[in-house]
């Protein structure tokens, strides 16, 4: 079965100390790897997608990677406009357009 | 930049009422969606729509779910009769085709959702 796991649950960061979201992921044939960036009572806001293993996409303090099990987001010198539930989602083939997302990272950062 | 519209932002309905959800996706995309997230769980997804029929759906998608797409703009989520545990976001997205080639760099845009509260 197609499943997406997240790692932590939880984030608290000080302002600028940098960290890392994780992102494992069992799909027999990834379509493509998905992030995204919720704020309470909104709707997903999409930041990446990823292909292939060893690629890696870049967006202001964010960076996305992806190995043939797991993506990480890089968050570097975060500031507390970066709160937010960090959302990873996986497409497998098999002829499917759905997302298949993982729980989430609730991540705070403080000034 | 385009957006996914959601109406009604928050519906309170008695169980067993029907209530209709309404959505105007991005205009030139082809790919319509609905998904739910229970307070504190997972998106999942509920049904995909292409071509004017559903082309796929969830366990969780059964009889009491529509969905339609009545004009050129609205694709609409019906729940025939409303259940408790059918409280939660319902959120729509949209997303055009892959037409092949180098991968755009396309994700699927969700709409601000709209909470549907059953008592």
């Amino acid at each position: 079965e197609d499943q997406v796991t997240q790692s932590p649950e939880a984030l608290r960061l000080q302002e600028g100390e940098s960290s890392s979201l994780n992102c494992s992921y069992t799909v027999s044939g990834l379509r493509g790897l998905f992030w995204y960036r919720q704020d309470p009572g909104k709707g997903p806001e999409f930041l990446f997608t990823l292909y292939s293993a060893g690629e890696e996409k870049e967006k202001e303090r964010l960076k996305a990677t992806l190995t043939k099990k797991e993506s990480f987001l890089h968050i570097t010198a975060p500031k507390p406009e970066d709160s937010a539930t960090y959302l990873c989602a996986v497409q497998a083939p098999r002829n499917t357009d759905k997302l298949i997302f993982g729980t989430g990272t609730r991540l705070q950062v403080f000034p | 930049e385009p957006e996914v519209t959601q109406t009604p932002s928050h519906q309170v309905t008695q169980m067993g009422q029907e209530v209709i959800l309404r959505c105007v996706p991005i205009s030139n995309h082809l790919y319509f969606y609905w998904y739910r997230q229970i307070l504190g769980q997972k998106v999942e997804f509920l049904v995909s729509f292409y071509n004017n029929e559903i082309s796929e759906k969830s366990e969780i998608f059964d009889d009491q779910f529509s969905v339609e797409r009545p004009d050129g703009s609205n694709f609409t989520l019906k729940i025939r009769s409303t259940k408790l545990e059918d409280s939660a976001m319902y959120f729509c997205a949209s997303s055009t085709p892959w037409s092949g080639g180098s991968p755009p760099n396309y994700g699927y845009t969700f709409g601000s959702g709209t909470r549907l509260t059953v008592v």
